[in-house]
């Protein structure tokens, strides 16, 4: 799996868009970028993935960048419900995961 | 559809016993993923459970082991524990086959493990 490094913590407002960046730069050409975030006291959640195009879906956008060394989630319009610690993993699809320890996101009124 | 399932959601032991953690995957999931997860720390593989054969496994001692049944349901077996084995223990399911496989996972909300 794909060393990942993110930010430690993050401040949002809320309603704005929260973008949370990861730099994975030994990222093979098989390995997808993983997005999963963990509320408190939670099991960790799917947010979205993608091998090289940028995906949108109901939760968040990715955006990867062209040499596939970095990406950002984006979360449009952030609300107090999106404070959690936020996961980019660079794996193969086989379900094995490498957690770092992540991004927390506060989002603030 | 139901999504996983974990029981007990917390228990305590004390070191030297064992503990059987159990974990009921989605509905259509056919692949079982357990981690540990300490406090403060990012959750870490432990073991993947695919066709009731473990299919990979992490930096975990023997004395970590477990089962998938044909219902594709799974078992964490912890012996001996030691007192840094308190954690949250999280299973997590996929859908694993020809054309099928995205590596999205499912977690279960946990058991949380305190060994005095």
């Amino acid at each position: 799996d794909a060393k990942t490094t993110q930010p430690t913590s993050m401040d949002c407002a809320e309603g704005r868009a929260a973008n949370l960046p990861c730099n994975h730069s030994t990222i093979s050409g098989n390995e997808y970028v993983y997005w999963y975030r963990q509320i408190h006291s939670q099991g960790p959640q799917y947010i979205i993935h993608g091998l090289k195009n940028n995906e949108t879906n109901e939760m968040a956008s990715l955006i990867i960048t062209e040499d596939r060394k970095s990406s950002t989630l984006i979360l449009p319009h952030a609300t107090l419900r999106d404070t959690a610690v936020y996961y980019c993993i660079g794996s193969g699809n086989t379900g094995k995961l490498i957690f770092g320890q992540g991004t927390t996101l506060q989002v603030k009124p | 559809e139901t999504g996983v399932t974990q029981s007990p959601t917390h228990l305590i032991k004390t070191r030297g016993q064992q503990v059987t953690l159990r974990c009921s995957s989605q509905s259509g999931h056919n692949t079982v993923s357990w981690y540990q997860q300490a406090l403060g720390q990012g959750p870490q593989f432990i073991f993947q459970y695919y066709r009731e054969e473990e299919n990979g496994r992490g930096n975990f001692p023997p004395r970590f082991s477990g089962l998938q049944f044909p219902n594709y349901s799974s078992e964490l077996n912890v012996n001996a524990l030691e007192l840094d084995d308190s954690a949250l223990y999280l299973c997590a399911s996929s859908l694993v086959g020809a054309g099928k496989n995205t590596g999205e996972l499912f977690f279960g909300e946990g058991s949380r493990l305190t060994v005095l």
